[in-house]
């Protein structure tokens, strides 16, 4: 079966960095965005990785290893504004995007 | 650039009533539209996926009678729930992709809000 693993929640501290990772298993893989999903509001597309490696945007970075069915992203320099649910969807052999409930990121000052 | 617009933003009403959702995109064509549903702290439900001029394609579970999806053009989708009952209720959510490739991200809308009394 297709699967996303991401923690529920994560608690940062304004300006500071955090990593939010993501595994996952998915019949065939086309690559993997990263979303950002306010409370009561729709997702925003962040960034999109099909190779391995990092690619870096800003003050976000998502990282890519399709051997290990891994994701993460970056965050830095952490804003109260980034209090949010981050969801990770891989892309299937159908090129259909698989979701999960997404990882809820509160920001302390 | 990427725009999506969604609307009504919310809607309230009785059971019973049907209720015509609109998504268009503004800055792009889409060539294939997505419908979500979400709940409360659950992730997002893809319903159906709707390409231009075709009928869309609906994931099982989803009734076909009762969430009509037409995409008449390249840039709006409507998707109308018949006869609403209360749990039909939840946050309806659609996106566009664009005529780039599959791997184009999906642009959302902001939303549909249905409570149906």
């Amino acid at each position: 079966g297709q699967n996303i693993d991401q923690p529920t929640e994560m608690t940062a501290t304004e300006g500071a960095i955090v990593q939010i990772n993501c595994t996952y298993q998915t019949s065939g893989f086309n690559g993997l965005f990263w979303y950002q999903q306010h409370a009561g509001e729709a997702p925003t597309f962040l960034s999109y990785n099909v190779l391995d490696g990092l690619e870096e945007k800003g003050r976000f970075s998502s990282f890519l290893s399709r051997s290990k069915g891994y994701s993460y992203l970056l965050l830095k320099e952490l804003q109260m504004k980034d209090s949010a649910s981050y969801l990770c969807a891989p892309m299937d052999s159908n090129y259909q995007l698989i979701w999960g409930a997404g990882t809820k990121l509160i920001i302390k000052p | 650039g990427a725009v999506v617009s969604q609307h009504p933003s919310r809607v309230i009403c009785k059971s019973g009533t049907s209720v015509k959702i609109e998504c268009r995109s503004l800055d792009f064509q889409a060539t294939t539209m997505f419908w979500y549903r979400q709940f409360p702290k659950k992730s997002l439900m893809l319903m159906a996926t709707s390409n231009e001029g075709s009928k869309a394609t609906y994931e099982q579970g989803v009734e076909k009678d009762k969430f009509l999806i037409n995409h008449a053009s390249l840039t709006l989708s409507t998707l109308t729930v018949t006869s609403a009952h209360p749990e039909d209720s939840s946050f309806y959510i659609c996106s566009a992709r664009g005529g780039q490739g599959d791997h184009q991200p999906q642009h959302f809308g902001d939303g549909t809000r249905l409570s149906i009394l």
